[in-house]
């Protein structure tokens, strides 16, 4: 049972640099997103996708981009990397549903701006 | 101001005791209501769905009081793998999709 599989689970970056934070999931879930969670700020939703072909912006979109071209798949592009995105990078995905199912989470990728 | 809000804590308890938290959310549309629990640079993973009536999963307690828009979590006899960090989570309806929004979490220490 692999669930949510996100890789890599840690990176260092130079400023400007670019990479790609890559999530898959195998439970056939439409719904998709992407988190950071920095000290003190809990989780905060960066992009989400409701199926392929559908993304959303969330509460902090800025400097990140997503594309969701399979419902398995959900990468999370930073194009020029900042300190400021140093943090830990969650992938969840659920059900679509109602809003009442239980959202899975990848292991978490933990990124190092310098 | 967060939508949704959470006492950070940490709570610190010995073994034994009952704790309570608390969540309160901004948003009156909100539709579901969820505790997740979070180790130590862990993923989060689903402790428990809250609903009106209020439920109960062994020593865990859920409530939710839409009318003074809050929710609650209540442990009873807590145990040393109790310590963990305890997000708030609720749904809003936004664009046709149901979006989580987590509170920052409240942070539990139970002690021998």
């Amino acid at each position: 049972n692999a669930g949510v599989t996100q890789t890599p689970k840690f990176q260092v970056l130079k400023t400007g640099q670019s990479m790609t934070l890559q999530c898959a999931q195998d439970m056939n879930h439409e719904y998709m997103s992407w988190y950071r969670q920095d000290p003190g700020m809990g989780l905060r939703l960066i992009h989400y996708s409701v199926g392929a072909g559908i993304t959303d912006q969330g509460e902090v979109p800025n400097g990140y981009n997503v594309s969701r071209s399979t419902t398995e798949d959900f990468p999370l592009r930073l194009l020029s990397a900042a300190p400021s995105q140093t943090s830990v990078y969650f992938c969840a995905s659920r059900f679509r549903g109602k809003g009442t199912g239980e959202l899975f989470f990848g292991e978490g990728s933990r990124l190092t701006v310098l | 101001r967060k939508e949704v809000e959470q006492d950070p804590g940490p709570f610190n308890v010995p073994e034994g005791a009952t704790v309570a938290f608390n969540c309160t959310y901004s948003n009156s549309a909100s539709q579901s209501f969820f505790w997740y629990r979070q180790d130590c640079r862990k993923e989060p993973k689903l402790l428990m769905s809250v609903y009106s009536s209020g439920n109960e999963d062994g020593r865990f307690t859920a409530q939710l009081n839409r009318a003074s828009q809050y929710i609650s979590l209540l442990i009873r006899d807590s145990k040393l793998s109790d310590s963990a960090t305890y997000l708030c989570v609720v749904t809003l309806l936004s664009g046709g999709s149901y979006i989580p929004t987590f509170g920052r979490g409240t942070s539990l220490i139970v002690h021998p």
